[in-house]
């Protein structure tokens, strides 16, 4: 199982909603990634997860909160949006950080959410 | 973080082979070079990544320079198929924030029939 699955793939939520997104993978890796990518851009990295612990913020608005329940799951907690937040989320997982696991990385077909 | 410069788009006929160029003047000793696609309305695919030395698999070819500071993605065949944004990305290892995946502008590939 070479896949990485997200859920939902379509979100419509208000500026007022919480929602949250979902992401899973069962190829045992241990670093997991969001990123955002608005149309015609290339996708820009907002967390990643290494062992479970949270190694790289890039700056994001705490109006986003990710969470990594397990090595399996990531989520990340959607509140008080604006519609400038509307987007193409990915999720994305690799074998780890060290040299040994430079490989690749696997992505998400990804969610996208339109905030109203 | 180490950056890299692509061209914005490329041509190329179905069936011939495709030459897609990156620039990584300040790569450093650790950094791999990573390549990776998007077709339209889906996810980036992993394509091939390398050090130092070519590397080929079912995908594609990577030419590194001896210098390391550019490569070239070879596609052997272009198929309709391979129409995508190509990303060319530096990676590096360890602790900090070295192995972020950060993904460039990329070339816009558009072959035709």
């Amino acid at each position: 199982d070479t896949e990485v699955t997200q859920t939902p793939k379509h979100l419509v939520m208000g500026m007022t909603n919480k929602k949250s997104l979902k992401c899973e993978q069962h190829m045992g890796h241990r670093a997991m990634y969001w990123y955002k990518q608005k149309a015609k851009k290339p996708p820009e990295l907002m967390f990643v997860y290494s062992y479970e612990k949270l190694s790289i913020n890039e700056s994001v608005p705490s109006r986003f909160s990710p969470e990594c329940p397990n090595s399996s799951l990531l989520n990340l907690h959607l509140h008080a949006l604006q519609p400038e937040d509307s987007a193409l989320y990915l999720c994305a997982s690799s074998l780890g950080t060290g040299l040994s696991q430079n490989t690749e990385a696997f992505f998400g077909q990804g969610t996208r959410l339109t905030v109203v | 973080d180490a950056k890299t410069t692509q061209p914005n788009s490329m041509e190329s006929n179905e069936e011939e082979p495709v030459h897609l160029p990156c620039n990584h003047s300040t790569i450093s000793g650790t950094d791999y070079i990573h390549w990776y696609r998007q077709l339209p309305s889906q996810g980036p695919e992993y394509v091939i990544h390398g050090l130092t030395s070519n590397v080929n698999n079912r995908m594609a070819s990577l030419a590194i320079a001896e210098d390391r500071k550019s490569s070239t993605l070879i596609l052997h065949r272009a198929t309709l198929r391979d129409a995508a944004v190509y990303y060319c990305i530096l990676r590096g290892v360890g602790g900090g924030s070295n192995y972020k995946l950060t993904f460039g502008k990329g070339t816009l590939l558009t072959v035709n029939p």
